[in-house]
């Protein structure tokens, strides 16, 4: 099945600096690769995401890449703020009905932006 | 739209009772999925429908039952409670047009 890996694991950067959290994954055939933010004690949120035929894809302060050849994928988040500060999930999907569109989940990166 | 609603929010059993985590939407999704957070490991897939009366197993099944009856619900059953299953459950559902799941508030559950 599906292997999704994530780093840093960890990330401590201060307010107005990026972040940057990679992740890689082993089936070529996955083809949907989400990002979720949650929060302590919240449920995942979806805040961006970007499909296969599309290298880049950006909303305001975070932009995602997508390497398909290489099987990486990478969150980008610029001038940070003290309430970006959330465990980030990387995920990918098959993107197919057969599999109910399941995700399967990086092990999360904890982010601390500090003032 | 109250969207993925998931009850109980807490819940404390012993080893070896039964339960079942309720799970229902309204926004008329054909998917839906059970998935399990646990401390340094992300979330991992229980198990899912992909409409109602078909259900399917993910990475972790073992121990979990499901069933679809509607559209709406789709509850998760421990048969007989682990320490193991302590967890965060979350339900998530999503239509097939839209490529956003949309996760439920959680179940924390704790197994003594």
């Amino acid at each position: 099945g599906e292997n999704v890996e994530q780093h840093p694991s960890t990330l401590s950067v201060q307010e107005g600096d990026s972040a940057v959290i990679k992740c890689t994954y082993s089936d070529s055939a996955s083809n949907y690769f989400p990002w979720y933010k949650q929060e302590l004690g919240k449920r995942p949120q979806l805040i961006i995401d970007i499909r296969s035929n599309v290298g880049e894809k950006k909303d305001q302060r975070i932009a995602v890449t997508l390497n398909k050849t290489a099987k990486h994928f990478s969150l980008h988040i610029t001038e940070t703020q003290p309430e970006d500060s959330a465990v980030y999930f990387c995920a990918a999907s098959r993107g197919n009905s057969n599999s109910g569109y399941a995700l399967n989940f990086g092990k999360g990166t904890s982010l601390l932006v500090t003032p | 739209n109250a969207g993925v609603t998931q009850t109980p929010k807490f819940q404390v059993l012993k080893t070896g009772q039964s339960m079942t985590l309720q799970c229902a939407q309204d926004m008329n999704h054909e998917y839906m999925s059970w998935y399990r957070q646990d401390p340094g490991m992300g979330l991992r897939l229980i198990h899912y429908s992909v409409g109602a009366g078909i259900t399917d197993q993910g990475e972790v099944p073992n121990g979990y039952n499901v069933s679809r009856s509607t559209t709406e619900d789709f509850p998760l059953r421990l048969l007989s409670a682990a320490p193991s299953q302590t967890s965060v459950y979350f339900c998530a559902s999503r239509t097939g047009t839209s490529n956003e799941q949309f996760f439920g508030p959680g179940t924390r559950l704790t197994v003594l």
